[in-house]
C-alpha cells in the first residue's frame, strides 16, 4: 500500500510570512499533484510535478519533486489570508488510473 | 460551462440504510472517479469508471458499489450503512481514464447516525 506523509498537519501563521509544507513517502511515483480544498468546497488542482527534481512555480508558491520522486515540497512565499485552506499532495503511479493522497496540511493565515 | 456536479449536498441516515451518490461529469469529460474524505483526512480512492467500465478499485467492502450511465453521469451506493461511513463523498472527472487533472465536485456530506 502506497502512503504519503504530509507536514505539518496544522499551520498557523501571521500574514507576510513565509511557510513550507512536505510531502513525503517510501513509494515512487509518475508524478505528484497539489491540490488546495476550502470548506464546503472539492480539492482545486494547483500543480502537477513529472520529472525527478521539477521545480514549478506558481506566483508565490514554489513546488519541488524530489529526484528519487518520492517526496514533494510546497513553499509558500509572504503568505495571505487567502491562502487559508487544506493543501493535499497526491502521487499517481503506474497507470495512474488513482490519486493517493496525503492527509492534508490545515494552514490558517491571520491578517 | 458547469462543473461537477453532485447531488444530494447533504444526507443523513442511519445504520443498516441503503444510500445513492449522484454525480455528472464536466461536458465531454468520459471518467468518473469516486473518492470517500473522512473529516481530517485526505480523500481515499473509491472507484473510476471510464467509457462505463470500472477501471479501478479501491480497497472499500462489497457494500460500495458504483456505475457509469450512457451520458457518463454516475451513480455510487452504498448499502448496510455503517457510522463509520460518515464522510464527504466526492466526484471527480477526467477527460480520460488515465493520468491528467481530476476536477472534483463540492461533494455529498453523508452523516449516518
Amino acid at each position: 500500500t502506497q502512503l504519503l506523509e504530509q507536514s505539518p498537519q496544522f499551520l498557523s501563521i501571521q500574514e507576510g510570512e513565509n511557510l513550507t509544507v512536505y510531502c513525503n513517502s517510501s513509494s515512487v511515483f509518475s508524478s505528484l499533484q497539489w491540490y488546495r480544498q476550502e470548506p464546503g468546497e472539492g480539492p482545486v488542482l494547483l500543480v502537477t510535478v513529472v520529472t525527478g527534481g521539477e521545480v514549478k512555480k506558481l506566483k508565490r508558491l514554489t513546488f519541488r519533486f524530489g529526484d528519487a520522486r518520492k517526496d514533494s515540497s510546497l513553499h509558500i512565499t509572504a503568505a495571505q489570508p487567502g491562502d487559508t485552506g487544506l493543501y493535499l499532495c497526491a502521487g499517481a503511479s503506474g497507470s495512474a488510473r488513482q490519486l493517493t493522497f496525503g492527509s492534508g496540511t490545515q494552514l490558517t493565515v491571520l491578517p | 460551462d458547469a462543473g461537477v456536479t453532485q447531488s444530494p449536498t447533504h444526507l443523513i441516515k442511519t445504520r443498516g440504510q441503503h444510500v445513492t451518490l449522484r454525480c455528472s461529469p464536466i461536458s465531454g469529460h468520459k471518467s468518473v472517479s469516486w473518492y470517500q474524505q473522512v473529516l481530517g483526512q485526505g480523500p481515499q480512492f473509491i472507484f473510476q469508471y471510464y467509457e462505463k467500465e470500472e477501471r479501478g478499485r479501491g480497497n472499500f467492502p462489497d457494500r460500495f458499489s458504483a456505475r457509469q450511465f450512457p451520458n457518463y453521469s454516475s451513480e455510487l451506493n452504498v448499502n448496510a450503512l455503517l457510522l463509520g461511513d460518515s464522510a464527504l463523498y466526492l466526484c471527480a472527472s477526467s477527460w480520460t481514464g488515465g493520468g491528467g487533472e481530476l476536477f472534483f465536485g463540492e461533494g455529498s456530506r453523508l452523516t449516518v447516525l
